[in-house]
C-alpha cells in the first residue's frame, strides 16, 4: 500500500495564479481531510469529506475548493492564489475517525 | 467549542532524561485523543492513542494516560534518545458540530534532545 500519496512536494505559485494539490489513498478510507500548517499555529482544517460526493468546510475554508468524485482522491483546488496561502499542507485519511488518520508528505507551497 | 492546548516549546533535553508534555482538551464528551510526531521535512505519523476514559496508549517507549478527570493527555517517556528530536502534536477526534470526525490539533511542541 502507498498510503497517501500527495503532489507535488513543492510549488512556488504567482499571486492570481489557480493550481490543484492533488491527494489520493489506497486503502478504501471513506474519511479525508485537508489541513494546513502555518508556524506557531499548528495544523488547522481546511476542508473534509466523510465519503464519495460528500464534502464539507473546516476551519479555515475560504480561497478553497474541494470535490470527492471518488473514494480514493480528494483534490484540494486554490483559485486565486494570495500570499496569505502560503504555507505546508497535509492530505489525512482514515476509516473511520476513531483510529486516528493517516497523512501524506506533505506540499510546501510559496505564493509570491 | 472542541479545543486541545499544549504547553509550548521548544523543550531542549539531554538524552536519557525525562519528558513530559502536557496536553489538556475541551470538549463535549470524551473524544478519543491521539499523539502525532513529526520528524524534519516530513508528514504527521500517529505515535500512540486512547479511545476511552483510564486507557493508557503507549509505543517506542512513550506513554499517555486518558484523564478524564483533569481532561488531560500527558506524553511521557522515561529516558529520551537524540532521534526522538521532533515536534510532537496533542489531537482530539472532534465530537459534535463542524468537528465531527476530524482530528482538532494542538499547537505543537517542538522537542530537542542533545547528546
Amino acid at each position: 500500500n502507498a498510503g497517501v500519496t500527495q503532489t507535488p512536494k513543492f510549488q512556488v505559485l504567482k499571486t492570481g495564479q489557480s493550481m490543484t494539490l492533488q491527494c489520493a489513498q489506497d486503502m478504501n478510507h471513506e474519511y479525508m481531510s485537508w489541513y494546513r500548517q502555518d508556524p506557531g499555529m499548528g495544523l488547522r482544517l481546511i476542508h473534509y469529506s466523510v465519503g464519495a460526493g460528500i464534502t464539507d468546510q473546516g476551519e479555515v475554508p475560504n480561497g478553497y475548493n474541494v470535490s470527492r468524485s471518488t473514494t480514493e482522491d480528494f483534490p484540494l483546488r486554490l483559485l486565486s492564489a494570495a500570499p496569505s496561502q502560503t504555507s505546508v499542507y497535509f492530505c489525512a485519511s482514515s476509516y473511520s475517525g476513531g483510529q486516528g488518520y493517516t497523512f501524506g508528505s506533505g506540499t510546501r507551497l510559496t505564493v509570491v | 467549542g472542541n479545543s486541545v492546548t499544549q504547553m509550548e516549546g521548544p523543550v531542549t533535553l539531554s538524552e536519557e532524561a525525562f519528558l513530559t508534555i502536557n496536553c489538556t482538551y475541551t470538549a463535549t464528551g470524551y473524544p478519543s485523543l491521539f499523539w502525532y510526531v513529526q520528524y524534519p521535512g516530513e508528514g504527521l505519523q500517529l505515535l500512540l492513542k486512547a479511545t476511552k476514559a483510564d486507557d493508557k496508549g503507549s509505543n517506542k517507549g512513550f506513554e499517555a494516560t486518558y484523564r478524564k478527570e483533569t481532561t488531560s493527555f500527558h506524553l511521557e517517556k522515561g529516558s529520551v534518545q537524540v532521534s526522538d528530536s521532533a515536534v510532537y502534536f496533542c489531537a482530539a477526534l472532534g465530537v459534535g458540530g463542524g468537528s465531527q470526525g476530524n482530528l482538532i490539533f494542538g499547537k505543537g511542541t517542538k522537542l530537542s534532545v542533545k547528546p
